[in-house]
């Protein structure tokens, strides 16, 4: 149990375009779900903190206009990074916690990898 | 400002060896120390846990110990494998939240020596 998933699990897109990447609890309803950010060889940043049906947390210095999140439903988020730049490549990890779970545990999905040509 | 510092950054370790990663934080609201396994590509798994009431607790062949009084904690695999090699983080959290955040160290890269 408590598996979360993400799509796409790569993507490439020229520099401009928007992404949009989503984050799935499988079985399980999640009411907070956390992005983060990995660069290569580097450790994850939390993004921002995203709760069901209100607006999303941001961390100092994620600008909350460039990566918009959606948390439409107990088993869905989206990250949509706008006008994407080369910079933006990174590797982006969701994580949901499972309300009956043990607190503060978070599970996480596989990642996405996205470049920005 | 770090949060949580991890070391050793990298680390080989002779199949059937001990694995050691230590972290210290700073922040004494922290009281939930989980260490997390990421392979390449692949998102980060949880390991084991502990809160700052126990010293040590043991999963298996992975063992955290815990000093609260020098706010440090650390890793221990034991009877290392091959398979055992990735990317190893703690990390630091507060609260029992669903939606409490936790900060991760920077990461330890094991290798585990055949």
């Amino acid at each position: 149990g408590a598996v979360v998933s993400q799509h796409p699990s790569w993507v490439i897109c020229k520099s401009g375009t928007s992404v949009k990447i989503e984050c799935r609890s499988l079985d399980f309803q999640a009411t907070t779900m956390f992005w983060y950010r990995q660069f290569p060889k580097q450790s994850l940043m939390l993004m921002a903190t995203s709760n069901e049906g209100s607006k999303a947390t941001y961390e100092q210095g994620v600008e909350k206009d460039k990566f918009l999140i959606n948390h439409a439903s107990l088993t869905l988020s989206t990250l949509t990074v706008t006008s994407a730049h080369p910079e933006d490549s990174s590797f982006y990890i969701c994580s949901a916690s499972h309300p009956a779970g043990v607190e503060n545990e978070q599970f996480f999905g596989p990642g996405t990898r996205l470049t920005v040509l | 400002q770090q949060q949580v510092k991890q070391s050793p950054q990298s680390l080989i370790v002779q199949k059937g060896g001990i694995s050691i990663i230590n972290c210290a934080y700073e922040n004494t609201a922290f009281d939930y120390f989980p260490w997390y396994q990421q392979f390449p590509g692949k998102g980060p798994a949880l390991l084991i846990a502990i809160r700052p009431d126990v010293s040590e607790k043991k999963e298996g062949r992975f063992t955290i110990s815990f000093n609260k009084s020098a706010k440090q904690f650390s890793l221990h695999i034991m009877d290392s494998q091959p398979g055992d090699s990735a990317t190893y983080f703690c990390a630091a959290g507060s609260g029992y939240s669903s939606a409490s955040k936790i900060i991760f160290g920077s990461g330890t890269r094991l290798s585990i020596r055949p």
